[in-house]
């Protein structure tokens, strides 16, 4: 069970802008560790979006958007496109894990 | 470029073991974090473990004590020895090395293709 928590999915029209939350608590997230965003794509493995909370790798369109305050993280999708419906994970660090590393529960983004 | 291919899924009985490889080109893994990560059929990621360029290594719960996360050096390879495997650790298994930043790294900076691992009598 993961200790950060998405909405489990999110839906927009095409050109709309969309969020998604990631909350955490003061052992990942709170604690100042960065938060990193994944895309999935359907039968594909994951893609890195944004890293360090609010970078975006080169090629990725800058749409996308990260921020973090206190305990949460959000993505927002501004100009929404039929090519962004994905599986959206964010991902921290947690020292009270064993595996140190945590993934969010997800989050179905679906372009109306 | 950086590659990561992943091999060695496929069908085993509960109870039995499987080793997962992955071939690395482009970079060193050994200078690297490299991570395992799962995702059963139709769930979320899972980070399963993680491997440290110096060595530590560190496990989820559900896996600790039974699978263990090496690196061969000279064959730049990562794997994942996985015992008493049982029908929850089905999942397409995927290997990661980290991205990293300035301030820090991004865990899933790269990714292979995965490879899919069944549990099932």
């Amino acid at each position: 069970q993961s200790v950060l928590t998405q909405p489990p999915s999110v839906s927009g029209a095409p050109g709309q802008r969309v969020t998604i939350s990631c909350t955490g608590s003061s052992s990942n997230i709170g604690a100042g560790y960065d938060v990193h965003w994944y895309q999935q794509l359907p039968g594909t493995a994951p893609k890195l979006l944004i890293y360090g909370n609010s970078n975006r790798p080169s090629g990725v369109p800058d749409r996308f958007s990260g921020s973090k305050s206190g305990t949460s993280a959000s993505l927002a999708i501004t100009g929404l496109q039929a090519e962004d419906e994905a599986d959206y994970y964010c991902q921290s660090y947690d020292s009270s894990l064993s595996a140190r590393c945590v993934f969010g529960t997800g989050t179905k983004v679906t372009v109306l | 470029e950086v590659q990561l291919v992943e091999s060695g899924g496929g069908l085993v009985q509960p109870g039995g073991s499987l080793r997962l490889s992955c071939a690395a080109s482009g970079f060193t893994v050994s200078s690297n974090y490299m991570s395992w990560v799962r995702q059963a059929p139709g769930k979320g990621l899972e980070w399963v473990s993680i491997i440290y360029s110096g060595g530590n290594t560190y496990y989820a719960d559900s896996v600790k004590g039974r699978f263990t996360i090496s690196r061969d050096n000279p064959k730049n390879m990562l794997y994942l020895q996985m015992n008493s495997l049982r029908a929850e650790d089905t999942a397409v298994y995927y290997c990661a090395r980290e991205f990293p930043y300035n301030s820090g790294w991004a865990p899933g900076g790269y990714w292979g293709q995965g490879t899919l691992v069944t549990v099932s009598s």
